[in-house]
């Protein structure tokens, strides 16, 4: 089975330009999460979105946008890049709402951004 | 807010030593707690989890963790470590008032030496 998948892998963008980053969760998994890792840190929790719906949103700007679709697919948007918004941006997904913490995150591979 | 923090940034070992890996949090309501791994060129991958009852947790490839209240901490343990096991672990924890959102530790390096 296809795990989650993330596209691209790399991509060098200039300030003040935008981003669109992709994913695909598990098949069947309905929850899909972002974070954001920056070099020598722990992934940050960006957005939840759960049945094409946001559940949780962490301390980022409003230049930070996401949604998912109708099959559980999620796009990540980043307006006016920054420097400080080169990171790995991973995806997270899930079967159900992690709200309860019950539920297992599967993570992608990441999409590298650099901003120059 | 919900903060976690891991004290040991890079950890090296010989094989056949014991590990552990300190995780602290900061939330004074009920929480869940996590660790992950990434090896070398791999995604993050779950290694185990604390949700309730029995504070010793057991999680895969022969790892536990111990969930101690009164220390807000959630220790990494393995008695005896293996070349295999280098790799960045990281502690996360997620809490009542904010199930849906995790936070992560900044990671230890574990470094296996063969």
């Amino acid at each position: 089975d296809a795990g989650v998948t993330q596209s691209p892998t790399h991509l060098i963008k200039t300030r003040g330009q935008h981003v669109t980053l992709r994913c695909s969760p598990i098949s069947g998994h309905k929850s899909v999460s972002w974070y954001q890792q920056v070099l020598g840190q722990g992934p940050q929790f960006i957005f939840q979105y759960y049945e094409k719906e946001e559940r949780g949103r962490g301390n980022f700007p409003d230049r930070f946008s996401a949604r998912q679709f109708p099959n559980y697919s999620s796009e990540l948007n980043v307006n006016a890049l920054l420097l400080g918004d080169s990171a790995l941006y991973l995806c997270a997904s899930s079967l159900n709402f992690v709200g309860t913490g019950a539920d297992t995150q599967y993570f992608g591979p990441g999409t590298r951004l650099t901003v120059l | 807010a919900q903060s976690v923090s891991q004290h040991n940034h890079h950890v090296i070992l010989s094989e056949a030593a014991s590990l552990e890996l300190g995780c602290n949090y900061s939330y004074g309501g009920t929480v869940n707690l996590f660790w992950y791994v990434q090896y070398p060129g791999q995604h993050l991958q779950l290694l185990l989890k604390y949700f309730s009852g029995d504070p010793l947790v057991k999680g895969i490839k022969g790892f536990e963790a111990e969930f101690i209240k009164s220390k807000f901490s959630f220790n990494l343990r393995k008695p005896s470590v293996q070349w295999s096991d280098t790799a960045e672990y990281f502690c996360a924890v997620n809490g009542q008032y904010n199930f849906n959102k995790f936070y992560f530790g900044s990671g230890t390096k574990l470094n296996v030496k063969p």
